[in-house]
């Protein structure tokens, strides 16, 4: 089954403990990317990759990380979460050469920074 | 003022109804408008797509885009319990980022 796999799906942390969201594909994406949701402000862009070991900033990259050293793997990595990253997590893949670029999200990684 | 403004609901209709469901946006290089429907505790998929204006269907769901009015809508026909769902507007520029804009989302209840 196609699909965008993330872990975990619930993290309750505490301010400054580094913690990773793993994201993984099964359908040879090129392109993949995570969004945070937030009430009232929609899905934002975290970071993106066009492919392996391309990464670039998104609309809100302030305190997070990405790597992308396999195709199919894109973590997001919190180095000191704060409060404000309290938030509802999305991981996306898409083929790069589709012209719509129809992204297939994952199921979300619900944080809680105390 | 955001990019792309989206009523947040919620929008409670019978079964059976025509639902009409609307984003308006700032940005006149977005070119590429999609509509994503997103279930609780799930995340969001594709519903509808369209480049430019124009309209597009597909089963009981229209898609229509007004670039002039900078102006998008997604209609659902004889409406079900199942389309209740939160759905989202996105929107994107020509560009290699790919990156999409979304709406906050209108929250739909379908009464049965």
């Amino acid at each position: 089954e196609a699909q965008v796999t993330q872990n975990p799906r619930y993290l309750i942390t505490v301010t400054g403990k580094k913690l990773t969201v793993t994201c993984s594909q099964n359908m040879n994406h090129e392109y993949m990317s995570w969004y945070r949701q937030d009430p009232g402000l929609g899905l934002r862009q975290i970071y993106y990759s066009m492919n392996v070991e391309v990464t670039d900033k998104g609309d809100v990259p302030e305190g997070y990380k990405v790597s992308r050293k396999e195709k199919r793997n894109f973590p997001l990595i919190l180095e000191s979460p704060s409060p404000n990253q309290t938030s509802l997590y999305f991981c996306a893949s898409s083929e790069y050469r589709d012209r719509y670029n129809e992204q297939f999200f994952g199921p979300g990684t619900r944080l809680t920074v105390l | 003022q955001k990019e792309v403004e989206q009523d947040p609901g919620p929008l409670s209709v019978p079964e059976g109804a025509i639902v009409s469901l609307n984003c308006t946006y700032s940005n006149s290089a977005f070119q590429y408008f999609m509509w994503y429907r997103q279930y609780s505790r799930k995340g969001p998929e594709l519903l509808m797509y369209t480049y430019s204006s124009g309209n597009k269907e597909d089963g009981r769901f229209t898609a229509q885009v007004d670039k002039s009015s900078k102006y998008i809508s997604l209609f659902i026909r004889d409406s079900q319990p199942s389309d209740s769902a939160t759905y989202l507007c996105a929107m994107r520029v020509d560009t290699g980022r790919r990156a999409l804009t979304f709406g906050s989302g209108t929250r739909l209840q379908v009464q049965p």
